[in-house]
């Protein structure tokens, strides 16, 4: 059974980085073709993917913030990481993790709210 | 970037009534080496994660019930419900994974009328 479970900071100031935890069960991070995902979603807005990270250590990041994301992983422990650097008010979002085989998003965790406020 | 455009971005539907719901890319999905399009459909319920429906524009994830159909190719997908039941109102969207970043729809969100 595939489980995925985000963890965060739950809130911060701006110009904090913002670390994210994805725990999951069920899969390993080591297995050919296996990635995990990071996805985020303003209150009552729609998706915006981040970044992925493959069983092989590639990753890609969403061009539209720029240089302000690292996504890494923990294979020993099951865990993928996504830090957003220079954090705003724009990245208040509950932040989801997904387990994506060949790009499509399988498995999602319950998500983790993220306020950025002063 | 690829844009995804669904339309309508609401609709109000009683149960039992067939539903279809579109989704366009700015370009093409469909990879010519393995003839497979790169979209999927997700259904996202009010307080919940997205939960994936469809992959490869028509194949239904395990469990979904059949009532879910996915069609299309190219740049022109549809899902269709083909008798909306109430535990279906929720908000869909459609994702390319041709290429990154991926990339979704603004959702369809299924009201009660």
């Amino acid at each position: 059974q595939v489980t995925l479970k985000e963890s965060g900071p739950g809130i911060l100031q701006p110009s904090q980085t913002l670390s994210l935890t994805c725990t999951f069960s069920g899969f390993s991070l080591s297995t050919y073709g296996m990635g995990v995902g990071w996805i985020r979603q303003p209150s009552g807005k729609g998706l915006e993917w981040l970044a992925n990270i493959w069983w092989d250590d590639d990753k890609y990041y969403n061009p539209s913030l720029k240089n302000r994301l690292t996504i890494s992983k923990d294979t020993s422990n099951n865990q993928a990481f996504l830090k957003i650097t220079n954090v705003d008010t724009a990245d208040t979002a509950t932040y989801y993790c997904a387990l994506t085989t060949e790009g499509i998003s399988d498995y999602w965790g319950q998500g983790v709210m993220v306020t950025v406020s002063s | 970037d690829i844009v995804m455009t669904q339309t309508p971005s609401s609709q109000a539907v009683s149960a039992g009534e067939k539903v279809t719901m579109s989704c366009k890319s700015s370009q093409s999905l469909l990879y010519n080496e393995n003839k497979k399009n790169y979209l999927a459909w997700y259904q996202q319920k009010p307080g919940q994660s997205p939960k994936l429906l469809i992959y490869w524009a028509s194949t239904r994830e395990s469990g979904v019930p059949d009532r879910f159909i996915g069609s299309g190719s190219g740049t022109d997908f549809t899902l269709t419900i083909s008798s909306v039941q109430a535990e279906d109102l929720a908000v869909y969207y459609c994702q390319q994974y041709y290429n990154f970043p991926y990339t979704f729809g603004a959702g369809t969100k299924l009201e009660l009328k």
